[in-house]
């Protein structure tokens, strides 16, 4: 099946430093990716959706200039956590979805996470 | 706006125990419905999926049925293994929300040998 890949898996920063995350597509074009953040024992919260060559869409509540997310071609998305505090310690997961007719026609798959700590 | 209720965990049982994890939904229209799971240390995966009323899912022995008539989308296996200890979701994506996926709050399940 289609495979969607994130790196690092984890990553320690200090506090004020900034921090990106990969996000790619290995075997198929993504039209579509969406970044969560997954709290402790919690469920997976959306904070946003890009489009390839296009701005992202943030849901409400997320600070775009906070957490800026660039979709630049169809298999890499990226988001960056900029002046990163304690509070920003999670783990974010991405996803992708192909055209309608790759990868499970529309199906989104999953990359494995990348733990965040802020110190 | 739409929304995805499942039970809390952690659910421990053992082994080729019944294992039923409760999902209900709020949504407009007719949402396709999900379950993902998530084992220790890995990403989601998608286990299956029901995209209209009385449609069955199943894969590894897992099964969900779309029920309309009661919003609900419960996943069943009849005999549990140590390997499927992981947390599950419930998630759905509807056409109101731009086919976005809303999850539930994820079940732990714990199964001991």
């Amino acid at each position: 099946g289609a495979v969607v890949s994130q790196h690092p898996s984890r990553v320690i920063c200090k506090s004020g430093t900034s921090v990106k995350i990969e996000c790619r597509s290995l075997d198929f074009q993504a039209t579509t990716m969406f970044w969560y953040r997954q709290f402790p024992k919690q469920s997976l919260m959306l904070m946003a959706t890009s489009n390839e060559g296009s701005k992202a869409t943030y849901e409400q509540g997320v600070e775009k200039d906070k957490f800026l997310i660039n979709h630049a071609s169809l298999t890499l998305s990226t988001l960056t956590v900029t002046s990163a505090h304690p509070e920003d310690s999670s783990f974010y997961i991405c996803s992708a979805r192909g055209a309608p007719g790759l990868a499970g026609t529309g199906e989104l798959f999953f990359g494995e996470g990348s733990r965040l700590t802020v110190l | 706006g739409d929304s995805v209720t499942q039970m809390e965990g952690p659910v421990t049982l053992s082994e080729e125990a019944f294992l039923t994890i409760n999902c209900t939904y709020t949504a407009t229209g007719y949402p396709s419905l999900f379950w993902y799971v998530q084992y220790p240390g890995e990403g989601l995966q998608l286990l299956l999926k029901a995209t209209k009323a009385d449609d069955k899912g199943s894969n590894k022995g897992f099964e969900a049925t779309y029920r309309k008539e009661t919003t609900s989308f419960h996943l069943e296996k009849g005999s549990v293994q140590v390997s499927d200890s992981a947390v599950y979701f419930c998630a759905l994506s509807g056409q109101a929300a731009g086919n976005k996926l809303t999850f539930g709050g994820g079940t732990r399940v714990l199964v001991k040998p």
